[in-house]
């Protein structure tokens, strides 16, 4: 069964450092997202992907976060100068189109900013 | 922005057990996700709902639109249950989930 791979598994950077999740959604799907999960917290919606460009974002994906499709199979997610509260779980979720509604979650990716 | 709450927040049933978790939300949504996060943290959707009933094996969700309401339920309880249910709700474009009911079946 096709499934959403996200790397690495766990990431361990210095504060102020660029970091990029990897994900690589499910091959006919069209639709990409990114949630987090802080440590004891309840999953949070990052941002929507669709058509190669964002179609939305929450309050939370600030400037500091960038998304991207850089060829057809990753789909990355980028933080340019990590502070200590970006550590948490990134999940990366994709979906067909007309069928958006369902959505296939990789992994997570676990990612400790020191 | 929508309100979603779970309840129980932590569950302990014996195997065999008929399990019920609930969820509200505050805004009309389109589509109410059920989601399962194992303690190692992969999450699998089990459900979406947008009106009705839907099963799966042992698994049952509802929804009522007009009461902001859904449950889960789990039939016949297993040790392999055990996790972290999620409810998820779609409004607009943007998804809000509840903080998740962790349930434990002891065998």
């Amino acid at each position: 069964e096709p499934e959403v791979t996200q790397t690495p598994s766990h990431q361990v950077t210095q504060m102020g450092q660029e970091v990029i999740l990897r994900c690589v959604p499910i091959s006919n799907h069209l639709y990409f997202y990114w949630y987090r999960q802080i440590l004891g917290q309840k999953v949070e919606f990052l941002v929507s992907f669709y058509n190669n460009e964002i179609s939305e974002k929450s309050e939370i994906f600030d400037d500091q976060f960038s998304v991207e499709r850089p060829d057809g199979s990753n789909f990355t997610l980028k933080i340019r100068s990590t502070k200590l509260e970006d550590s948490a779980m990134y999940f990366c979720a994709s979906s067909e189109e007309g069928r958006e509604d369902t959505q296939y979650f990789g992994p997570g990716t676990r990612l400790t900013v020191l | 922005k929508n309100e979603v709450e779970q309840s129980p927040q932590n569950l302990t049933a014996q195997e065999g057990e008929f399990i019920t978790i609930n969820c509200s939300y505050s805004v009309g949504i389109s589509a109410l996700h059920w989601l399962q996060q194992h303690p190692g943290g992969g999450i699998v959707s089990l459900f979406m709902l947008s009106s009705g009933k839907k099963k799966h094996g042992r698994l049952i969700a509802t929804i009522n639109i007009q009461e902001k309401h859904s449950s889960l339920h789990i039939t016949a309880s297993h040790p392999r249950d055990s996790a972290v249910y999620i409810c998820a709700v779609r409004f607009g474009n943007q998804f809000y989930f509840g903080t998740g009911t962790s349930l434990t079946v002891i065998p």
